[in-house]
């Protein structure tokens, strides 16, 4: 079974610090990696997305992969209380239109 | 603002009641998605569609009705539900090929009585 998992916290970082959300996935075969971000009673966001073939950096956030060990990291510079949210890792394994889901994990920023 | 629309944003419904969900997206996607998200849980796939056919039916129980009647619109018919039904119930629509990202429209929270 196709997995994806995230550690669901919650972390808590301090205003202006780095957040580091990490992300495993069990299907080596995964192309296409994304992060959303929700809200308490709000939709997902999309915020980052990243292919097989590199990392990507928008702002203050960055999405690596690191392929050999199958897993996917997102980096929240200059953390804000405004980012306290459940971030969601979603894969893709490109064979379907599919995305498997993470658990997610909830991010609290502390002012 | 999101460009994936979804009506009615709140819905109360009694388990005789047939309803129905309605989401709209102009962004030029042919694949369109319905998931159900109860608390603090992902979301869960229903259904896809591609090119208004469907192509993914997640075993969902037949209470559960999609219909996509042009590339812009999707609508899910609701009939004969069940309290463990009561969810966050979110469209979300992406181009054609299967690594783009999807897109979510703001949900619709169900409660069944």
């Amino acid at each position: 079974q196709k997995e994806v998992e995230q550690n669901s916290g919650p972390l808590s970082v301090p205003e202006g610090a780095i957040a580091s959300l990490n992300c495993t996935y069990s299907d080596r075969g995964s192309q296409s990696f994304f992060w959303y971000r929700q809200y308490s009673g709000k939709s997902p966001e999309l915020i980052m997305f990243i292919y097989s073939n590199g990392d990507k950096e928008d702002g203050r956030f960055t999405a690596q992969l690191n392929k050999a060990s199958q897993y996917v990291s997102l980096l929240i510079r200059d953390s804000q209380p405004s980012d306290s949210a459940t971030y969601l890792c979603a894969v893709n394994t490109g064979s379907a239109r599919q995305l498997t889901f993470g658990s997610g994990t909830q991010l609290t920023v502390l002012p | 603002d999101t460009e994936v629309t979804q009506t009615p944003k709140h819905l109360v419904m009694g388990m005789t009641n047939k309803k129905s969900l309605k989401c709209e997206q102009h962004m030029g996607h042919r694949a369109m998605y319905w998931y159900k998200q109860k608390a603090k849980k992902p979301p869960e796939l229903m259904f896809v569609y591609s090119y208004e056919k469907l192509s993914i039916n997640e075993s969902v129980p037949s209470r559960f009705s999609p219909e996509c009647p042009n590339s812009s619109l999707l609508n899910l018919h609701l009939h004969a539900l069940q309290p463990e039904d009561s969810a966050l119930y979110l469209c979300a629509s992406s181009q054609e090929r299967s690594n783009q990202p999807q897109h979510f429209g703001d949900g619709t929270r169900l409660s069944i009585l």
